[in-house]
């Protein structure tokens, strides 16, 4: 069974640029859900997709957002980068909203 | 607020010595807890839930609720199990969706 999938592995970007971030689940899992994991802030809760629906957000400002497809594969955006958003972005995914989360490998955001 | 603390940043133990990795939540509610590891260069995942009470390789850990911890043990350490170890708690009183994540543990097992 193939795990979850994130794209692209690296990305630069510029202050001020937006970045978008990719994540397929594990086939049969309808829940998506993004993570930062920011040097020495540890894992931070972004977002939870769920069928289609954000189901609950983390404390990010709204220039962190996204979207789930119908094939339940997600997107992440971050518009108006700002140099502290240099993290790597975990997604996860999960049979059920209240199941237990695999992660993906993360996208490695720099941003200079 | 809810909160997962593991209190040890780094662990270091002698291969077959005992380990214990600390985790204490704050909740009202009744969390659900999990242990991930993160190997070198992989990517993190489950380790076990508290729900399931199973032990995986060789690692348990019990859910106290009178002294809210959940730590980590295994009788004898041995040098595969040097990686990252974070508790997590993925509910108190309602379904978030959130994972809340300690700042997590390295355990380094010496030869």
């Amino acid at each position: 069974e193939a795990g979850v999938t994130q794209s692209p592995t690296h990305l630069i970007k510029t202050r001020g640029q937006q970045a978008t971030l990719r994540c397929s689940p594990i086939s049969g899992h309808t829940s998506v859900y993004w993570y930062q994991q920011a040097l020495g802030l540890g894992l931070q809760f972004l977002l939870w997709y769920d069928e289609g629906e954000e189901r609950n957000r983390g404390n990010f400002p709204p220039r962190f957002s996204g979207r789930q497809f119908p094939n339940y594969s997600s997107e992440l955006n971050v518009n108006a980068l700002e140099l502290e958003d240099s993290a790597l972005y975990l997604c996860a995914s999960s049979l059920r909203g209240d199941d237990e989360q695999f992660f993906g490998p993360g996208t490695r955001l720099t941003v200079l | 607020a809810q909160r997962v603390t593991q209190p040890e940043k780094l662990l270091s133990v002698f291969k077959g010595a005992p380990v214990e990795l600390k985790c204490n939540y704050s909740y009202s509610g009744s969390p659900e807890l999990f242990w991930y590891v993160q190997y070198s260069r992989q990517r993190l995942q489950l380790l076990l839930r508290h729900i399931s009470r199973e032990s995986i390789k060789g690692f348990t850990a019990d859910l106290n609720k009178g002294e809210t911890s959940f730590h980590l043990k295994k009788p004898f350490a041995q040098e595969e199990d040097s990686a990252m170890y974070y508790c997590a708690s993925l509910r108190g009183s309602s379904n978030t969706g959130k994972l809340i994540f300690g700042q997590g543990t390295t355990l380094q097992v010496k030869p």
